[in-house]
């Protein structure tokens, strides 16, 4: 099984900054992995998939980049809506696909 | 627009089973090339995949769960179920039920229910 890190766990930022999150996994998975975003009493919300491809009417201000093991989602300029929680997901080597413990965004 | 909508007890006894059923609308469940999954959450694990179905009745479970899981599909009534068996506190999740869409040449959660926390308690 495919295990997935996020770093950091929490990241503190004013809305207009820049996220940079990570995810890393334990072994390569190309670039069949999504992000998604979570915010309280909701589901997650695909934002991209294969690495850097968005999802429909997902902004442009999130972007997606990597390969193999090291993956990045990068959100430009924090608007108020996108402190939230943001997890990875494997779709390379399933079953079982598998998801990382999260990344939080929340306001500084 | 793809909506799902999970249904069932949201207290189960440990030991017996856990049963969720999955309500789609807005397309049909038989619609070739989407397969139909089930997820759950905690607070400890985080997101597990436990599942997933295509209309023809093919399954593929997570092995961490496979002895005690199955999953099936209605499509007649556009619903897709789950079934836990033999359930202990640790089953204690918010369960959701998601659509595989395919993108490219994978398969991502494009659309999901609400979820539905079952509690597992004696």
């Amino acid at each position: 099984e495919i295990v997935l890190t996020q770093s950091p766990a929490t990241l503190s930022l004013s809305p207009g900054e820049r996220a940079t999150l990570s995810c890393r996994a334990s072994q390569t998975v190309n670039s069949y992995l999504a992000w998604y975003q979570q915010k309280p009493g909701q589901a997650p919300r695909l934002l991209i998939y294969d690495a850097s491809k968005r999802a429909t009417g997902i902004p442009a201000r999130f972007s997606g980049s990597g390969s193999g093991t090291d993956f990045t989602l990068t959100i430009n300029s924090l608007e108020p809506e996108d402190f939230a929680v943001y997890y990875c997901q494997q779709r390379s080597n399933w079953p079982p696909d598998t998801f990382g413990p999260g990344t939080k965004v929340d306001i500084k | 627009q793809v909506q799902l909508q999970e249904s069932g007890p949201g207290l189960v006894k440990t030991s017996e089973t856990l049963s969720l059923t999955c309500t789609v609308s807005g397309g049909p469940v038989s619609r070739a090339g989407n397969y139909w999954s089930w997820i759950r959450q905690t607070p400890g694990k985080g997101l597990e995949w436990i599942g997933y179905i295509y209309y023809s009745g093919t399954t593929n479970y997570n092995p961490s769960l496979k002895s005690r899981v199955t999953i099936s599909v209605d499509t007649s009534r556009n619903q897709f179920s789950l079934k836990l068996r033999s359930v202990t506190a640790a089953d204690t999740a918010v369960y959701y039920c998601a659509r595989d869409g395919q993108y490219g040449s994978e398969y991502y959660f494009d659309y999901w229910g609400q979820g539905t926390l079952v509690t597992v308690s004696s």
